[in-house]
């Protein structure tokens, strides 16, 4: 089975400007969360869809947001970037909530 | 709000050795825990995960424990590898689910050939 995927690998913006990450789960896999790391605050849950509804949301300001298609891919956006977004944004998935979670390589966004 | 604290934050070892990290919890009331490592810039890889009326789990040389009423889980790793160099990561998810999982800021693993 191929693993999570996510795309772009890397990214490079503007303060300002907003941002939109692809996460493609696992083949069979219906929830996918979103995690933000960076090497102050470590790893930090930002949100998890199951079958298209936002299932829970970590602390995180109104600008990122996400959603999940019928496919179970999951989009994440994060608009009026700011540098404090710089980071290392991992999604993961599972089979279904509470399972093992496997995560994709992650992408890496620069804001300038 | 659950908190997860990962002990020591570095470590250096011969290889050969074996060793054991360590990550405490503060709210017991969990569903599972779950350890991966995490290579420098790459995404986590999943070791081993115990669910909450679990006390350990096997992989090959990786053996986690849980002790739930104590807030603590053991990762034990026999015969250290060069290969085994790596962050560590514990994450809990909590019961209620808000929070997704909730991860410690690792342990720096250096094994010396």
């Amino acid at each position: 089975k191929a693993g999570v995927t996510q795309t772009p690998r890397y990214l490079i913006k503007t303060r300002g400007q907003q941002v939109t990450l692809s996460c493609s789960p696992i083949s069979g896999h219906r929830s996918v969360s979103w995690y933000q790391q960076t090497p102050g605050q470590g790893l930090q849950f930002l949100f998890e869809y199951f079958s298209e509804t936002q299932r829970n949301k970590g602390n995180f300001p109104g600008r990122f947001s996400g959603r999940q298609f019928s496919n179970s891919r999951s989009e994440m956006n994060v608009s009026t970037l700011e540098l404090g977004d710089s980071a290392l944004y991992l999604c993961a998935s599972t089979p279904g909530p509470e399972e093992t979670q496997y995560f994709g390589p992650g992408t890496r966004l620069l804001v300038l | 709000k659950q908190e997860v604290t990962q002990i020591p934050a570095a470590l250096s070892v011969p290889e050969g050795e074996n060793l054991v990290l360590n990550c405490s919890f503060t709210d017991s009331a969990i569903y599972n825990l779950q350890w991966f490592r995490q290579d420098p810039g790459k995404g986590l890889t999943s070791l081993l995960l115990i669910q909450s009326s679990q006390r350990e789990q096997t992989s090959g040389r990786l053996n986690a424990s849980l002790d739930k009423s104590s807030g603590r889980s053991t990762l034990y790793i026999a015969a250290s590898q060069p290969g085994d160099s790596a962050t560590y990561l514990c994450a809990v998810h909590s019961g209620g689910g808000a929070d997704g999982l909730t991860f410690g800021k690792g342990t720096h693993l250096i094994i010396q050939p």
